[in-house]
């Protein structure tokens, strides 16, 4: 069955700090994979994604991730923690089965991060 | 990226009324949305593909008779939950293709 699995539920960083959130997926086909952000009572904010080509995407707010098909990883990186960045990341997977970049996601559980000053 | 609008963003309803949610596609035509509800400190679960002018499809364990779903127009998908329950409370949030969200929408029945 396809699935997302975010490993870590809350990590905490220091403001500055580099930072990687993990991300493992099991999906059947080529994946669409992306990373949100939501802060608390708030939407989904998209970050990046990555549907083919270069398996470093660069995303909004200094974020980054590597696809890694070997290992079935999709880990967003940032180099240095901002304390605004505070917030729920989560991972998700689409693909061609499931209406490709349409929207029908299958979510991981969420990491939240939490940044010490 | 599209811009989505969901309304409204907080609401309070009591038991036993029905709550209707819309979700706008405010700068391209959306032939297909996608709901989801969140359960507290949980993920998202997609609970029904909404399709223009066609039924919704909903997913295994989603009760289409209460969780009502319109898509009248290329820009306008609206959710309403009929009969609230307190089980009912979530946050409810609305996608269109690239995906993107809207602002999603917090439901409490008491």
């Amino acid at each position: 069955a396809q699935s997302v699995t975010q490993p870590d539920i809350h990590i905490t960083v220091s403001e500055g700090a580099s930072l990687e959130l993990r991300c493992n997926y099991s999906y059947g086909a080529t994946p669409y994979l992306f990373w949100y952000v939501q802060s608390p009572g708030q939407g989904l904010q998209l970050l990046l994604k990555y549907f083919s080509g270069d398996t470093l995407v660069q995303g909004i707010k200094g974020f980054e991730a590597e696809f890694k098909r070997s290992q079935s990883s999709f880990n967003l990186r940032k180099p240095s923690v901002h304390w605004s960045d505070a917030a729920e990341y989560f991972c998700a997977v689409g693909g061609v089965n499931y209406g490709g970049s349409q929207g029908n996601l299958i979510f991981g559980k969420g990491t939240k991060l939490s940044v010490k000053p | 990226g599209a811009v989505v609008s969901q309304h409204p963003s907080r609401v309070i309803c009591k038991s036993g009324t029905s709550v209707k949610i819309e979700c706008r596609s405010l700068d391209f035509q959306a032939t297909t949305m996608f709901w989801y509800r969140q359960f507290p400190k949980q993920s998202l679960m997609l609970m029904a593909t909404s399709n223009e002018g066609s039924k919704a499809t909903y997913e295994q364990g989603v009760e289409k008779d209460k969780f009502l779903i319109n898509h009248a127009s290329l820009t306008l998908s609206t959710l309403t939950v009929t009969s609230a329950h307190p089980e009912d409370s979530s946050f409810y949030i609305c996608s269109v293709r690239g995906p993107f969200f809207g602002q999603g929408t917090r439901l409490t029945v008491v």
